[in-house]
């Protein structure tokens, strides 16, 4: 079936890079995403990979996709303290724009 | 230029009442998707519509449901609301089917008593 998991929190200190780990189980995901939210806010899209890519750069943000091991992860360079929120890692599904979330993983940054 | 809209930000209904909800996808989008995220969650997929045609359905009982507009808006209409209706209310936004780039709105937050 489908699904995505994601560890649930993380705490890094302020300067430090963070990473966010994500596993999914569905293969077919041609594209797979990172999304921020904030509290009491909507998603908000940071970067997304396609499948056939294994790194994505884009200013502090770094993905890594590891195809085989079905695993996605997010490094955000120099984390500042406006990081701080809560991170989902998705994938897209069934052939059309469905997108299959984790839990979210919470990163706090602290001075 | 503006982004996903989605109305009412905030609202308050009872059990068994019917709510409606309305997204507006970013201008030249076609395609909208609907999520429901309960607390402490991730989003679930509701529904998507390209075109004004369902493209797919997610695991929720015909109490939703949803239709999409000649100007490509949309709405979510759920009825006999159930306590665990309450949740945040999320419309995506992308300009084609298929698509890495989901824009998603602030949501719509429903509380039910």
């Amino acid at each position: 079936g489908e699904d995505v998991e994601q560890s649930l929190f993380l705490s890094v200190r302020e300067g430090d890079s963070s990473v966010i780990n994500c596993t999914y189980t569905d293969s077919s995901s041609t594209y797979l995403y990172w999304y921020k939210q904030e509290p009491g806010a909507g998603l908000q899209l940071l970067t997304y990979i396609f499948s056939n890519m294994d790194m994505k750069q884009d200013q502090r943000l770094t993905v890594l996709l590891n195809k085989k091991d079905k695993h996605l992860s997010l490094r955000i360079a120099d984390t500042q303290t406006g990081d701080s929120a809560i991170y989902f890692c998705a994938g897209l599904s069934g052939g059309y724009n469905k997108l299959i979330f984790g839990a979210g993983t919470r990163l706090a940054v602290h001075p | 230029d503006a982004g996903v809209t989605q109305s009412p930000t905030h609202l308050i209904k009872t059990r068994g009442q019917h709510v409606t909800l309305r997204c507006s996808p970013i201008s030249g989008h076609k395609s909208v998707s609907w999520y429901q995220q309960v607390l402490g969650q991730g989003p679930q997929f509701i529904f998507q519509y390209y075109e004004k045609e369902e493209r797919g359905r997610g695991n929720f009982p015909d109490r939703f449901s949803a239709r999409q507009f000649p100007n490509y808006s949309s709405e979510l209409n759920v009825n006999a609301l159930l306590l665990g209706d309450s949740a945040l209310y999320l419309c995506a936004s992308a300009n084609r089917d298929y698509t890495g780039e989901l824009f998603f709105g602030e949501g719509s937050r429903l509380t039910v008593l």
